[in-house]
């Protein structure tokens, strides 16, 4: 069953706007993963946030996680056109031995 | 961070057909996994392929329909065995880094499969 649940299923900005998009998931984790997918090929990571972190950035994404809610959010700010693609959310759950369960995923939109 | 090759790109097969899907890394991995993305799906663990020892199959998926290869720390295989149309999605193995299995998790390009 999948773990990660995002909202919006679908998001439509301009660029230049901040995109916002959110992840659930149901058990512990020890880490939670943010990656892309353009039209149906590879999956670029994006970045990682460990259990114990609340907080990380890595140039124009900045991602929390909060344990607690067990809830992450992926801003992309200032977004471009170039960031038109699918973002899925990802965790590795405790003692599943790194097997990752992904999120429905986002299509993101980013009109020029 | 890994690079992860995986040989053929995409392919049309005919239903009842078996198909074998390579995945080459450029350094020793411990783990490398293969994933499923059936059409507008996300991705779904089909199995964890280690070296020297069998691959553990998740829920759902089974030796005979997917038999996975791993012979040494940067090559595995995935076949796809009599296939039907239902087994059309791209398939994509995933490793993590280095040979203590770091938590990044870093993908191949993917295997688009479509069976008529």
């Amino acid at each position: 069953s999948q773990q990660g649940e995002e909202d919006p299923q679908a998001l439509s900005i301009q660029e230049g706007e901040n995109a916002t998009m959110n992840c659930s998931y149901k058990t512990s984790i020890n880490n939670l993963q943010w990656y892309r997918q353009n039209s149906g090929r590879g999956l670029v990571h994006l970045i990682l946030i460990r259990s114990n972190e609340r907080e990380k950035h890595s140039g124009r994404l900045r991602v929390t996680l909060d344990t607690s809610k067990k809830s992450s959010s992926l801003l992309i700010t200032a977004s471009r056109a170039a960031d038109t693609a699918s973002y899925f959310c990802a965790t590795d759950r405790t003692g599943a031995n790194s097997k990752l369960t992904f999120g429905k995923g986002i299509t993101l939109s980013v009109r020029p | 961070s890994a690079v992860i090759s995986q040989k053929p790109s995409r392919d049309i097969c005919q239903r009842g057909t078996s198909l074998t899907i390579q995945c080459q890394v450029d350094s020793q991995v411990t783990m490398m996994f293969w994933y499923r993305q059936q059409p507008g799906q996300s991705l779904t663990l089909i199995a964890t392929a280690n070296q020297g020892s069998e691959a553990t199959y998740e829920s759902g998926f089974v030796i005979d329909k997917f038999p996975i290869s791993r012979p040494n720390l940067t090559f595995s295989t995935l076949t796809v065995s009599n296939m039907s149309p239902e087994d059309s999605s791209i398939y994509l193995c995933s490793v993590g880094g280095g040979t203590s299995g770091s938590e990044t998790q870093y993908f191949g390009p993917g295997t688009r499969l479509l069976v008529l």
